[in-house]
């Protein structure tokens, strides 16, 4: 299957700051990628659909100034997530979706991030 | 809205144990249904798929049945190894205005013990 990578796989940071996590598509060109939060006990919350090329479009109750997303280019997606807070540490897992046939999803392999 | 529902885990099983995760889903038209897999620490993975009515998606000996009449996309195994311990997500894509959002169940922890 595709491959999908994300990056940085861990991040610590202190409140108030912001961290940016990118995911990227190695091997096909991604004009859908998602991006999810993963909470203990498993489960998985849609956050945003981002379209390459133009404004990411965000679940209800997700704040987009908070959480910025940017699809610049076909292979990259990016979640800034500003003004970090320690409730915001969390799972974050981004997914490229392929652009044919069932439309499956091509997940990264997380980001663990920790907001002390 | 499309909605996915899994059996509440976590199942335990012992190895070569046969295993069913049951999955059903309520959406308008005819979704695609998946399987993910993840493994602990790790992000998910694509296991299996089924795009219309009566297709059979298979891997690494995981089946599951697309059942229109039923709504449901039951995960099976007829022998488990400890390997298989991981979380399973049910999933659904269907086209919605030129889109096509997935929508997950909440998991189904799997734990094979030897």
């Amino acid at each position: 299957g595709a491959v999908v990578s994300q990056h940085p796989s861990r991040v610590i940071c202190k409140s108030g700051t912001s961290v940016k996590i990118e995911c990227r598509s190695l091997d096909f060109q991604a004009t859908t990628m998602f991006w999810y939060r993963q909470f203990p006990k498993q489960s998985l919350m849609l956050m945003a659909t981002s379209n390459e090329g133009s404004k990411a479009t965000y679940e209800q109750g997700v704040e987009k100034d908070k959480f910025l997303i940017n699809h610049a280019s076909l292979t990259l997606s990016t979640l800034t997530v500003t003004s970090a807070h320690p409730e915001d540490s969390s799972f974050y897992i981004c997914s490229a979706q392929s652009h044919k046939g069932a439309y499956e999803q091509y997940f990264g392999p997380g980001t663990r991030l920790t907001v002390t | 809205g499309d909605s996915v529902t899994q059996m509440e885990g976590p199942v335990t099983l012992s190895e070569e144990a046969f295993l069913t995760i049951n999955c059903t889903y309520t959406a308008t038209g005819y979704p695609s249904l998946f399987w993910y897999v993840q493994y602990p620490g790790e992000g998910l993975q694509l296991l299996l798929k089924a795009t219309k009515a009566d297709d059979k998606g298979s891997n690494k000996g995981f089946e599951a049945t697309y059942r229109k009449e039923t709504t449901s996309f039951h995960l099976e195994k007829g022998s488990v190894q400890v390997s298989d311990s991981a979380v399973y997500f049910c999933a659904l894509t269907r086209p919605s205005g030129g889109s096509y959002i997935p929508t997950f169940g909440r998991g189904t922890s799997l734990i094979v013990h030897p």
